[in-house]
């Protein structure tokens, strides 16, 4: 159980256009999902909460009209990189957990590796 | 916010040995402890949790220590094989159901 399905896999997009990243929990609903920024060899960095029929919390320094986080549905959220630029290449994964999965630990969807030319 | 801090950047152990990793946190309000394994492109796969309510917990080969007093957290494998090689997260956090602020990473390499 748990699963949690993130699409697509890889991404290559010219700058200046705006890529759009979803997160899917397959097996249950995901009343919160969180997304993480990943650089080559260093940790994740989390960017924003995202709760749904709300606004996303963004961390710090995180750009919410840059990064704009859409979670429509209790099993569906989206991550949305607007006007992209080549220092948004990354590697973003995003995690979830549902309202009957409170005590249960967070599961991560296969991330997206995102290529800014 | 919460800070987590995670040492060493990089272990390499004899195949057979034991390896260990350590992080401390900033707010002593984190209750909940997980670690995350993660090899090269892949998601992070979660290999053991604690919460503050316990010392220790421990999974075969693996264990984990916590001492909330010094806001440290321990990561322990015992008889270390090939397949360990990969690199390490610790986390902490209010509890499974809140963000988790993930440590810099650890890479593990097993020597054969």
């Amino acid at each position: 159980g748990a699963v949690v399905s993130q699409h697509p896999s890889r991404v290559i997009c010219k700058s200046g256009t705006s890529v759009k990243i979803e997160c899917r929990s397959l097996d249950f609903q995901a009343t919160t999902m969180f997304w993480y920024r990943q650089f080559p060899k260093q940790s994740l960095m989390l960017m924003a909460t995202s709760n749904e029929g709300s606004k996303a919390t963004y961390e710090q320094g995180v750009e919410k009209d840059k990064f704009l986080i859409n979670h429509a549905s209790l099993t569906l959220s989206t991550l949305t990189v607007t006007s992209a630029h080549p220092e948004d290449s990354s590697f973003y994964i995003c995690s979830a957990r549902g309202s009957s999965l409170a005590a249960s630990p967070l599961h991560f969807g296969n991330g997206t590796r995102l290529t800014v030319t | 916010g919460e800070n987590v801090e995670q040492h060493p950047s990089t272990l390499s152990v004899q195949e057979g040995d034991s390896a260990v990793i350590k992080c401390t946190y900033s707010d002593s309000a984190s209750n909940y402890f997980p670690w995350y394994k993660q090899e090269l492109g892949k998601r992070p796969q979660l290999i053991i949790d604690i919460r503050s309510n316990v010392g220790e917990k421990k999974d075969q080969r693996i264990a984990v220590t916590l001492n909330k007093t010094a806001k440290h957290f321990s990561l322990h494998i015992t008889e270390t094989q090939p397949e360990d090689s990969a690199v390490y997260f610790c986390a902490a956090g209010y509890s499974s159901a809140s963000k988790i602020i993930f440590g810099s990473g650890t890479r593990l390499s097993i020597r054969p």
